[in-house]
Parts: C-alpha cells; structure tokens; sequence
C-alpha cells in the first residue's frame, strides 16, 4: 500500500497571499498524482491530474508540481471561495488518498 | 455537460446491504469508469473501487473485497455499488465519480447511507 502523507494539517493564510500544500508518497508514484478542492457539504473538486495538468475550469492561480515521491500544490493570491480542505490522491497502484490539508483564513 | 446523480440518502441496519445508484448523463458512458469513494462523518476521502463501463471490469480495494460490488447498466447510463453485511462504521456518503484514468474528473452529488440498529 503506498501511503500518502498532507502537510500541514491545517495551514492558515491571509487572502491574497500564497499557499504551499506538500503531499508526499511512501514510495515512487511517477507522476500520478491528483488534488482536490472540498468545501463542506460538497463533492470533492478536481483541481490537477497528472501533477501538474489544471483540470477544466480551474483557475490558473492553481499549479501543481513534483514527480516521484515528493509534490506540492501552489495557490497564489488566495480568493475568499479557496479556503476549503485539499486532499492529494495517488493513482500509480491501486488509489489513496492522503488525509486532506485544510486551508483557513 | 457531464452530470452524475445519485441516488437517496439510506437508512439500514446491521448486518444489511445497500444498494447506491449513479446515473450519467452528458457523455458516452461506455468511454469511461465509474469509481466509488466514501467520506466518513468529518473524516477524509476513501476509494473503493472502479468498474469500467466498456467492459464490466473491476477492481475493489482490499478493505472492501468480499463485502462490495458493482455493476453498470449500459442501457440507462447508470452505475450501481452494494455493500453488504454493513456495520456502524459504514456509515458516510457514498460519491461516484467519472474516471478517464486513475483520477475522478467529475462528481456526484453524494448519498449519505447511515447504518444504525
């Protein structure tokens, strides 16, 4: 089982600055790495498939990088409808999802 | 546009089965796999499987081997998970997603099944 590892936890930021989410593999999973935006009481969000490829729609303040074991989610010039919990998602062996960094005001 | 709606939210006892149901709409069903991921109550995401709805294929996680399956019917664009024997802490809703390949592109809304005696 290849484990997927959110850090922070929580990550509080000021809007119109930037965030930096981090999601780490066990082992090497290439570049088959998702991330999803989830606000509460709604369906999760594609945000980048493949590590770095923005899904339909999302906004280009959104980049995705890394390759290998160690990748992060850029969010520059956070806007108020951003805050929401980010959760990574491997999909090299199997599926995991790591246990989601929530981003706060 | 792509579209998947689910099915109502669930009441069931211990030890029963539920049936969850996904139908698509917006796109060729057949083109893509449908996966299932559960949230439990103010926990994270849990994927626990995919069908390809070209062939039937599956693929269950360990967690749910034995105890899930799903199926799709071609004919109404709609797909299907069961999960039997439940327990108290099968409670969460269930979400179906489009899968092109490895990831899940859109949503359902969510069916919140509760297990409860």
């Amino acid at each position: 089982e290849i484990v997927m590892t959110q850090s922070p936890a929580t990550l509080s930021v000021s809007p119109g600055e930037s965030a930096t989410l981090s999601c780490r593999a066990s082992q090497s999973i290439s570049s088959n790495l998702a991330w999803y935006q989830q606000k509460p009481g709604q369906a999760p969000r594609l945000l980048i498939y493949g590590a770095f490829t923005r899904a339909t729609g999302v906004p280009a303040r959104f980049s995705g990088s890394g390759s290998g074991t160690e990748f992060t989610l850029t969010i520059s010039s956070l806007q108020s409808e951003d805050f929401a919990i980010y959760y990574c998602q491997q999909y090299h062996n199997w599926s995991f999802f790591g246990q989601g960094t929530k981003l706060e005001i | 546009q792509v579209q998947l709606v689910q099915s109502g939210a669930e009441v069931k006892k211990p030890g029963a089965s539920v049936k969850v149901s996904c139908k698509a709409s917006g796109y060729t069903f057949t083109s893509y796999s449908i996966s299932w991921v559960r949230q439990a109550p103010g926990q994270g995401l849990e994927w626990m499987g995919y069908i390809s709805a070209y062939n039937g294929n599956t693929k269950y996680a360990q967690n749910f081997q034995g105890r899930v399956t799903m199926t799709t019917d071609p004919s109404t664009s709609t797909a299907y998970v069961e999960l039997r024997s439940l327990r108290s802490d099968d409670t969460a809703v269930y979400y179906c997603a489009r899968d092109p390949s490895g990831y899940e592109d859109y949503w359902g809304q969510g069916t919140l099944v509760t297990v409860s005696s």
